[in-house]
């Protein structure tokens, strides 16, 4: 079974751009969720998608924003960079059995995105 | 809310000595707790999970925590470090959907 996949791994942007990230999670796993990581601040939760809808979200300005789409791949969009964007970007899938129990969440290799 | 620390940035053991990494919680309500582990450049790996089914959770590689209410503790033991061991590790709390991360702590093992 494939795991999380995500696209691309390295990515090098200019301030004020926007960047696309793309995460194709575990097959049959519904919840998609997007995590930036960075020294300073550590892992800190963006937000969740489930059915092409968002679920959760994080404390992230809305320059972050993301969708899912019916196979369940998710993009994350970033507009209008700034250098403290410059981080790792993780995507974790997990199945979502609607009962409350938590299931284990798959986490992908990360997009590295640094921002000149 | 719930909130997880992780006491330790860093901790330096010897090969085959024990292993002890400690994380405290808070929450209101019963918990959802789990142990991550990151080796360099590479994706974050699931240890254990505490489902309230057992105090005691057996993870992945040797590695156990123990779920303590009145400690409100879930620190991460085991009982003889690899050198593979050596990596970050992250005490996170939270549903599947929004994990809520400890800021990690560095093992590192000296052979």
């Amino acid at each position: 079974k494939a795991g999380v996949t995500q696209t691309p791994r390295y990515l090098i942007k200019t301030r004020g751009q926007q960047v696309t990230l793309s995460c194709s999670p575990i097959s049959g796993h519904r919840s998609v969720s997007w995590y930036q990581q960075t020294p300073g601040q550590g892992l800190q939760f963006l937000f969740e998608y489930f059915s092409e809808t968002q679920r959760n979200k994080g404390n992230f300005p809305g320059r972050f924003s993301g969708r899912q789409f019916s196979n369940s791949r998710s993009e994350m969009n970033v507009s209008t960079l700034e250098l403290g964007d410059s981080a790792l970007y993780l995507c974790a899938s997990s199945l979502d059995p609607g009962t409350g129990v938590n299931t284990e969440a798959f986490f992908g290799q990360g997009t590295r995105l640094t921002v000149v | 809310a719930q909130s997880v620390t992780q006491l330790d940035s860093h901790v330096s053991v010897s090969e085959g000595t024990p292993v002890l990494l400690r994380c405290n919680y808070s929450s209101s309500y019963s918990p959802s707790l789990f142990w991550y582990v990151q080796h360099p450049n590479k994706g974050l790996q699931l240890l254990l999970k505490y489902t309230s089914a057992a105090t005691l959770v057996k993870g992945i590689n040797g590695f156990e925590a123990e779920f303590k209410k009145s400690e409100t503790s879930f620190h991460l033991t085991k009982p003889s470090a690899h050198m593979s061991d050596a990596a970050e590790y992250f005490c996170v709390g939270g549903s599947q959907g929004n994990l809520i991360f400890g800021k990690g702590t560095k093992l590192s093992v000296k052979p």
